[in-house]
């Protein structure tokens, strides 16, 4: 069966700090795709990136990064120099039959990014 | 480009009641899928459907049934609907081919049983 754990449930920082939300799943697969998404206030979910899994490949976009390490199963999220506009819940989220298919989620991660 | 949309955003029931939530999909999606997220928690998947079947179900009560329509549009329907039904609940378009295409989620309906 498949898993997400996001151990941290609230993260507060201050404006331009760096701040890392971990994820840390649980597959049978070897093929599975892994996702972050953030949601504000408003409740919409908004993609932010797509992991597949014969891809290692770490990515950053912009002041966001990610970390995919298959040895400790884990695919973590650093935003650098935080901004009060990331403040919002944070989902990792796992998919064994596609980008497309059932997504398991994680509990989500509040991120508070004070002024 | 349209994205994915639902209606109503917002919606009052008393226990016992039954409920329709629509959702129509991004433009050029033939699949969509239903996600419930109660408050603190993360979105469980329900349903998803595509060809006007459903093609896999999570693990919800036989309450919750759904439709899709040859527009791809869908309908999540709750029957006798119970307190812990109140939720967010989120409905999500892909492509059913596109395996490695992400889906997209809709701003939610938010349900409040009393």
């Amino acid at each position: 069966a498949q898993k997400v754990t996001q151990a941290q449930t609230e993260i507060s920082v201050v404006e331009k700090e760096d701040v890392t939300l971990d994820c840390v799943y649980e597959t049978r697969d070897t093929t599975y795709y892994l996702f972050w998404y953030k949601q504000p206030p408003s409740g919409e979910l908004v993609f932010l990136i797509r992991r597949n899994s014969f891809d290692e490949q770490n990515e950053i976009s912009g002041r966001y990064s990610w970390n995919f390490q298959k040895s400790t199963s884990s695919f973590n999220f650093t935003i650098t120099a935080s901004q009060v506009v990331d403040s919002a819940v944070y989902f990792c989220a796992l998919s064994e039959d596609g980008a497309n298919s059932k997504l398991t989620f994680g509990k989500g991660i509040t991120l508070s990014v004070r002024p | 480009d349209a994205g994915v949309t639902q209606s109503p955003t917002h919606l009052i029931k008393t226990r016992g009641q039954q409920v329709t939530l629509r959702c129509s999909p991004k433009s050029g999606h033939d699949t969509v899928s239903w996600y419930q997220q109660a408050l603190g928690q993360g979105p469980q998947f329900i349903f998803q459907y595509y060809e006007e079947e459903e093609r896999q179900r999570g693990n919800f009560p036989d309450r919750f049934s759904g439709h899709q329509f040859p527009n791809y549009s869908s309908e999540l329907n709750v029957n006798a609907l119970l307190l812990g039904d109140s939720a967010l609940y989120l409905c999500a378009s892909s492509l059913f081919w596109g395996k490695l295409l992400t889906q997209y989620f809709g701003p939610g309906t938010r349900l409040l049983v009393l």
